[in-house]
């Protein structure tokens, strides 16, 4: 099992909806969690961060963490072309000095 | 604030050459982390540095190799190149003294061994 799993997609979205991302961890240690997004030819940006269970909201994105499902979620509400990108889930382990990350799910919203 | 920046941006290197990879952390940051980044093995973890310390290292072959000075910038170094090395090198500097907090990534180093 892969510490952090993710739907490689594509996920197709057509503008205007809600894009829903999902991701689930192994390590039952893990403490922090984090969503970059990452342009085709570019470096992960950092766009949310979660720390306790429930909803974190941030402009258009919501973060959502269940830490006894040990599952987080990312949630682009009102998509937009430019969200098009891929999405990397992110999970610090507690007491490890590293980002585990899955594989990213490319998103695609469609004009 | 300026952020994390990586040079060189590309590289182009014959099989067994070495390389040598430069990160400046953003300004206050002593947390440096490197990753490999490959269309097949997605992000890999290849050390953390605090405060010229290696707190952790990932599962990459001893040809890998990083150090970090007294300023936090970082360095990482490949021996003996090898075509499966080819690819996107990213550093990225975070705040956080213990376990690792937000991270910022680099643009990268664009390896390409030939």
């Amino acid at each position: 099992q892969k510490e952090v799993e993710q739907n490689s997609g594509p996920l197709s979205v057509p503008e205007g909806a809600i894009a829903s991302l999902n991701c689930t961890y192994s390590d039952r240690g893990s403490q922090s969690f984090f969503w970059y997004r990452q342009y085709s030819g570019k470096s992960p940006e950092l766009i949310m961060s979660i720390y306790s269970n429930g909803d974190k909201e941030d402009g258009r994105f919501t973060a959502q963490l269940n830490k006894a499902s040990q599952y987080v979620s990312l949630l682009i509400r009102d998509s937009q072309p430019s969200d098009s990108a891929t999405y990397l889930c992110a999970v610090n382990i507690q007491g490890a000095q590293k980002l585990v990350f899955g594989q990213g799910t490319r998103l695609t919203i469609n004009p | 604030k300026a952020g994390v920046t990586q040079t060189p941006r590309y590289l182009i290197k014959t099989r067994g050459q070495q390389v040598t990879l430069s990160c400046s952390p953003i300004s206050g940051h002593r947390s440096v982390s490197w990753y490999q980044q490959t269309p097949g093995q997605g992000l890999q973890f290849l050390f953390e540095y605090f405060s010229e310390t290696q707190r952790n290292k990932g599962n990459f072959p001893g040809r890998f190799s990083g150090r970090q000075f007294s300023n936090s910038r970082s360095e990482m170094n490949v021996s003996t190149l090898e075509l499966g090395d080819s690819a996107l090198y990213l550093c990225a500097s975070s705040l956080e003294v213990r376990g690792i907090g937000e991270a910022f990534f680099g643009q990268g180093t664009r390896l390409t061994v030939v």
